[in-house]
């Protein structure tokens, strides 16, 4: 158990709705990461939130955006998703002072676009 | 970020010790180099990270060149239960806020009875 839990384990839903994935990071990590793992694609980092503000951005299509609460965790949001959204999503997260480069990954949420 | 090259498979038995090499011919001076290791509908689960020469923990050992331009993951006796996909990830981490991890193919490691 990394510590990083993510909601819901699966989720199914039709072409061109709007679903919601949801991260808490372990306690005290102020990094959350997003990644989507197809099987066409591989592991892709999505976008990063450090402390609440958007740090970096990775293949994150404009139909896709994510935010960071206050309380840390945080939330990526599908729109008019495709067929081709179907993946499992990936959030993690990573503390200072940790080896660089070590990241705590959840258990995914597993999309099924029909 | 360095471009990194590692075999798409490898095959093992119960009991070996598997040496996985990753090749990252454009290192940079400040880049790691960190290993993960993902099992099926799993997230990535970090293993080891090193700069240079030689590094072991509890699980397995990084050995690192003095050119860096390659290294090798070395798992000793390996069960069925390591059965995975390793990669190999070089880049210049930031220790405070974090670095995002950018995945190759990776390589898939079958071990069998």
């Amino acid at each position: 158990d990394s510590g990083v839990t993510q909601t819901p384990k699966h989720l199914i839903t039709a072409t061109g709705q709007r679903v919601t994935l949801r991260c808490s990071p372990r306690s005290g990590d102020l990094s959350v990461y997003w990644y989507q793992q197809s099987l066409d694609q591989g592991l892709q980092f999505l976008i990063q939130y450090y402390n609440g503000e958007e740090r970096a951005k990775g293949n994150i299509l404009e139909r896709f955006s994510a935010q960071q609460f206050p309380d840390l965790h945080s939330e990526l949001n599908l729109s008019s998703l495709e067929l081709g959204d179907s993946a499992l999503y990936f959030c993690a997260s990573s503390a200072p002072g940790l080896a660089r480069g070590e990241q705590f990954f959840g258990p995914g949420t597993r999309l099924t676009v029909l | 970020l360095a471009k990194t090259t590692q075999p798409i498979s490898m095959d093992s038995y119960e009991g070996q010790e598997v040496n996985i090499t990753c090749s990252h011919n454009n290192i940079a001076t400040n880049d790691y180099i960190t290993w993960y290791q993902q099992f099926p509908s799993q997230g990535p689960r970090f293993i080891i990270q090193g700069y240079k020469t030689k590094v072991t923990n509890e699980v397995a050992s990084l050995f690192i060149p003095a050119d860096r331009k390659s290294s090798t993951l070395s798992l000793p006796r390996v069960s069925l239960s390591d059965t995975a996909v390793y990669y190999c990830l070089v880049g210049g981490y930031s220790n405070q806020a974090g670095t995002a991890l950018i995945f190759g193919k990776g390589t898939t490691l079958s071990v069998s009875s």
